[in-house]
């Protein structure tokens, strides 16, 4: 079975940290995406690569970076976490130029900053 | 600016009941329409899409309708379950990144 993994279901951290969230998907797939989704405000895109070492930011990437050393893993940097940062954040993974196909997402991380 | 608005924000039906999920677009350079579902718990995961160039579109009990015309696209499920009970999110994407903008989403509850 095809799998995008987040590598915690849940995280509390401190204000001023710098957080690592991990995604790592099985499908040698080329594009990788991380989405924050709050309620009333649906899914919202903060950073997507195209393939490895590639990177462009999406609609939400302040305070975000993002590394992609290797195609299976993504990795979002919170450089300085604050509180408006808590959030639930979905990784999700698409073969290149296959539009039919959509996203497979993560089961989530749910980032709590205090 | 929302790109894609979608309604309502939450619904309550009966089983066997057909809830109607309403999704309304501008850019008209969409051409990629997919819905996805997301259960408690887990990550979206699609549903069901549709391109411009059809009206309808089923599968199983869930249907979209397309209007050009109108930018409006909508989900219908049919026989509403009890295990249907879960967030719906519209998109809408655009050629070449083709990443699509999504809704805000609607909670379905569907009782027993």
């Amino acid at each position: 079975d095809v799998k995008v993994t987040q590598s915690s279901r849940y995280l509390v951290k401190r204000t001023g940290e710098k957080v690592f969230l991990e995604c790592v998907q099985d499908m040698d797939h080329e594009n990788m995406f991380w989405y924050r989704q709050d309620p009333g405000l649906g899914l919202r895109l903060i950073y997507f690569s195209y393939d490895v070492k590639m990177k462009e930011k999406g609609d939400i990437p302040e305070g975000y970076s993002v590394s992609r050393e290797k195609k299976e893993r993504f990795s979002l940097i919170l450089e300085s976490a604050s509180t408006n940062q808590t959030s639930m954040y979905l990784c999700a993974s698409r073969r290149q130029g296959v539009r039919d196909y959509g996203y497979t997402f993560g089961s989530g991380t749910r980032l709590t900053v205090v | 600016q929302q790109q894609v608005k979608q309604s309502p924000q939450s619904l309550i039906v009966q089983k066997g009941g057909i809830p109607i999920i309403n999704c309304a677009y501008e850019n008209t350079a969409f051409d990629y329409f997919p819905w996805y579902q997301q259960f408690p718990g887990k990550g979206p995961a699609l549903l069901i899409a549709i391109r411009p160039d059809v009206s309808e579109k089923k599968e199983g009990r869930f249907t979209i309708s397309f209007n050009k015309s109108a930018k409006q696209f909508s989900l219908h499920i049919m026989d509403s379950q009890p295990g249907d009970s879960a967030t719906y999110f519209c998109a809408a994407a655009a050629g070449g990144s083709y990443i699509p903008t999504f809704g805000r989403g609607t909670s379905l509850i569907v009782h027993p």
